[in-house]
């Protein structure tokens, strides 16, 4: 099992809609959690870190679930300009492990 | 504020020859340091990361090194260039006391 699992998408959804990602992590010692966003040919920018009481962050919100070893990513509202990749990393004792990524396309 | 630096911004070289790429951080001191490559369509390798001057931790066996002959820069470097060296390399560097890493805008190489 790899350490750090994303679906890789292609998620394509409609303006305004709703549209939640999942991460999962292998390690139940993992540490420490985040979301990035990456658009295309660009670096991976830090969206929002991923605390275990769950965080929001205008549309986004991020929930932590340490049971089932998994992150998630909602994001309401959707505009055309959240189209991207969104990778997730995982903490544990080494720098941090990134998945590859799902993608999303907002469509109008 | 923090930034980081990497050049050149795009780089084309034939197999066999050699690769210097750098990476400098301002705004801050002993920040730890890493490279990753990210190859196309497939997620980030973490290659190299560094903890300070001199101090090089590597994860992946290959023809590429790195070296930090200073606090804010860092420096992948390669004698020879494979075709599976193409990518996009970026580097990231990590301030003391968080977890969260913060990327410079990479180097997209192809190897010809």
């Amino acid at each position: 099992r790899k350490e750090v699992e994303q679906d890789p998408g292609p998620f394509n959804v409609p303006e305004g809609a709703t549209v939640a990602f999942n991460c999962t992590y292998s390690n139940s010692a993992s540490q420490s959690f985040f979301w990035y966003r990456q658009d295309c040919r660009k670096e991976p920018k830090l969206l929002m870190s991923v605390y275990s009481s769950g965080n929001e962050d205008g549309r986004f919100t991020a929930q932590l679930n340490r049971a089932s070893q998994y992150i998630s990513l909602l994001i309401r509202d959707s505009k055309l300009s959240d189209s991207a990749t969104y990778l997730c990393a995982v903490k544990r004792n080494t720098p941090l492990v990134f998945g590859k990524g799902t993608r999303l396309s907002v469509i109008a | 504020s923090q930034t980081i630096h990497q050049w050149p911004a795009t780089l084309v070289q034939p197999v066999g020859s050699p690769l210097s790429l750098e990476c400098t951080v301002e705004g801050t001191s002993n920040p730890n340091l890493y490279w990753y490559r990210q190859a196309a369509g497939r997620g980030l390798q973490l290659l190299f990361y560094s903890v300070g001057i001199g101090q090089i931790s590597s994860e992946v066996p290959q023809n590429l090194s790195a070296s930090r002959p200073q606090d804010r820069q860092f420096i992948l470097s390669s004698k020879k260039l494979l075709l599976s060296d193409s990518g996009f390399y970026l580097c990231a560097w990590k301030p003391g006391g968080t977890y969260e890493q913060y990327f410079g805008p990479g180097t997209r190489l192809t190897v010809t």
